[in-house]
Formats: C-alpha cells, structure tokens, sequence
C-alpha cells in the first residue's frame, strides 16, 4: 500500500528550463509534506516543506504547490541547474505520529543537461 | 556542527547472521530515526526513538530491532537475516517537530 508515490522514475531537462517534479498521496490525514533531495552516496538532505494549511511555499529557486483536493503536490526547480541532478523524494507526515515518522515516495531521478 | 554519524557504512553478512548498526545524531537533537531504502522501495520508516523510548514503529517483522541511550546514539539490530535485508539503512535525527529530518550517509548492509 505506497501511500506516497512518486509515478515518474526519472526526469530529464535543459539547464536553465524548469523542472517540474510530481507526487500523489492517497492519505488524506497527511499535513506536513516535505522534499528531500539525495546524491549518490550521502544521506537524503531537507530541501523545502509545506503545511496543509497552505498551497504554496517558496524557497529561492524552489517552490512546493499542494493541491489538498487532488491529493497531489510538485516541486518546481527554476532555473534548473546542473548540480541539481539528483534523486528527489518526497514525504508526508500526518503529525500525529510526531515527525520522525515520515511516509516518503519512491523517488525521482533528475537529470539537468548542461 | 557535526552531521549525523552512521557506523559502520559498509558491510557484508551472510543470512542467518545478525549486524548492529550504530547512529550518533547531532548535537541536542533527542530523536532518532532509521530508515531502509532498497532499489525502487524508496524509504520505509522503521522505527523512531525519543528519550531512550521507542515512540513510533513501522511495518518490519521483530527480527528489526532498536534502542536508544541516554546520550542519544541510537543502534538497531537485525537478526537471523534474509537475503532481501540486503539495503541501505538511513538513520536521521532531528530537533524540533517539523519533519525536518537530517540523515546520515547510512551503512550499506550486503547479505549473502
């Protein structure tokens, strides 16, 4: 039962473009959602989050868009750049469970092309 | 500030073996996480400690085990393993409630 996913295993785009990368949850207690990003060989990394109350959140070249009705979120890298070539998870928290519970997806491979 | 330490970061067993890996998290954060990540799984919650007291538990048989000391480092332990305990295991620690977890490089556990 993947609560979180991740549909699309890999992303490709041109340095400079956006990269747009997608998740669906299917539980609707979820309310803290979060991005990680992880290169090969090190520990995932915090990147951006966002609360239910919200729709949007914005970080520098990052923003989070929630879509509580379709139970879906994105990650919006823009500009892409290279070094951003990494896989990218993200993750629910229902807040209850208290936050070191998190449900992540299975990831996606993005590819930023020079 | 130092990171999350995990130890050991690589390691080969053969099945019916058991391993012990140790997480050391950063400075003044009290709870502790360990995760699996296997090829195409993503990451599985599998356990969570705060205050030497297990507060949240995955969907792993009790061949998973951990615990905390009073000093925060935190050790799980696999017993009798299979072939498909074969993964990387992620520890994070964090600090404040907001799901802003800091992972360690993980140990990378081969069973054979």
């Amino acid at each position: 039962d993947q609560q979180v996913k991740q549909n699309s295993p890999s992303l490709s785009v041109q340095e400079g473009r956006i990269s747009i990368l997608n998740c669906d949850y299917t539980n609707s207690m979820f309310d803290y959602f979060l991005w990680y990003k992880k290169y090969p060989a090190e520990g995932p990394t915090f990147l951006i989050s966002i609360s239910s109350i919200k729709d949007k959140n914005e970080d520098g070249r990052f923003t989070v868009f929630l879509n509580k009705s379709a139970k879906h979120l994105s990650l919006h890298i823009v500009p892409s750049q290279p070094g951003d070539s990494a896989v990218y998870f993200c993750a629910a928290s229902d807040g209850s469970s208290n936050t070191g519970k998190l449900i992540f997806g299975q990831g996606t491979t993005l590819q930023v092309k020079p | 500030k130092a990171g999350v330490t995990q130890t050991p970061r690589y390691l080969i067993k053969t099945r019916g073996q058991q391993v012990t890996l140790s997480c050391s998290p950063i400075s003044g954060h009290r709870s502790v996480s360990w995760y699996q990540q296997t090829p195409g799984q993503g990451l599985q919650f599998l356990f969570e400690y705060f205050s030497e007291t297990q507060r949240n538990k995955g969907n792993f048989p009790g061949r998973f085990s951990g615990r905390q000391f009073s000093n925060s480092r935190s050790e799980m332990n696999v017993s009798t393993l299979e072939l498909g305990d074969s993964a990387l295991y992620l520890c994070a620690s964090s600090f404040r409630n907001t799901g802003e977890l800091f992972f360690g490089e993980g140990s990378r556990l081969t069973v054979l």
